[in-house]
């Protein structure tokens, strides 16, 4: 089992859905990150977070450390949406999942 | 928030050359940065942690005197890929480590990425 699942591994949605992508660990962390990354391979910072909510636009992260658990949550989706979303988690040094395509179409 | 930025953007160099990628803190000052390389439809892999002013800490597998780190100010790390071989071709990012007081503690963000092509 890794230490970082994702789900789902792909996810294919029409404009304007609501989307979550979920991400599980099992090990400890002081932090959580997803990261957005482009067909072309260009990686953004979307959040880290370390407990409760965060908001920004049109995306929503959560995380339950209790359940070692975070949702990422897209409101209205729209077609440049489409990217992989990655999951990391960790300290100093991070464990990645291995990414959720996620295509929005129009 | 803050941006970390990576330079050049993509590059194409002959086997044998060497190529150095460039690493910036842009508005803030990291105590740390990561340098991750990814291959195609896999997920990032840790190669290195570098502190300012220290020698790099390389991952099992990653050879030191192949990519070397030097990480000489809080705002800018570089890797350089000496003698590049085709099987380095690859997308390398970085990310940047610092302790922000006000967000609670420390955060991390991540570059765009650089795409190596070793012909």
């Amino acid at each position: 089992k890794n230490e970082v699942e994702q789900s789902p591994q792909n996810l294919t949605a029409q404009e304007g859905e609501f989307i979550t992508i979920n991400c599980s660990y099992s090990v400890g962390i002081s932090a959580l990150h997803w990261l957005q990354q482009h067909p072309g391979g260009g990686i953004v910072s979307l959040f880290m977070l370390s407990s409760g909510k965060k908001k920004h636009g049109r995306l929503i992260a959560t995380i339950n450390i209790q359940e070692k658990h975070s949702s990422l949550h897209i409101t209205a989706s729209h077609p440049r949406d489409s990217a992989v979303y990655i999951c990391a988690v960790g300290g100093n040094k991070l464990v990645f999942g291995a990414g959720t395509i996620l295509r929005v179409k129009s | 928030g803050a941006v970390v930025s990576q330079h050049p953007s993509w590059v194409i160099c002959k086997s044998g050359t060497s190529v150095k990628i460039e690493c910036r803190s842009l508005d803030f000052q990291a105590t740390t940065m990561f340098w991750y390389r990814q291959f195609p439809k896999q997920s990032l892999m840790l190669m290195a942690t570098s502190n300012e002013g220290s020698k790099a800490t390389y991952e099992q597998g990653v050879e030191k005197d192949k990519f070397l780190i030097n990480h000489a100010s809080l705002t800018l790390s570089t890797l350089t890929v000496t003698s590049a071989h085709p099987e380095d071709s690859s997308f390398y990012i970085c990310s940047a480590r610092a302790h922000f007081p006000g967000a609670g503690g420390y955060e991390q963000y991540f570059g765009p990425g650089t795409r190596l092509t070793v012909t």
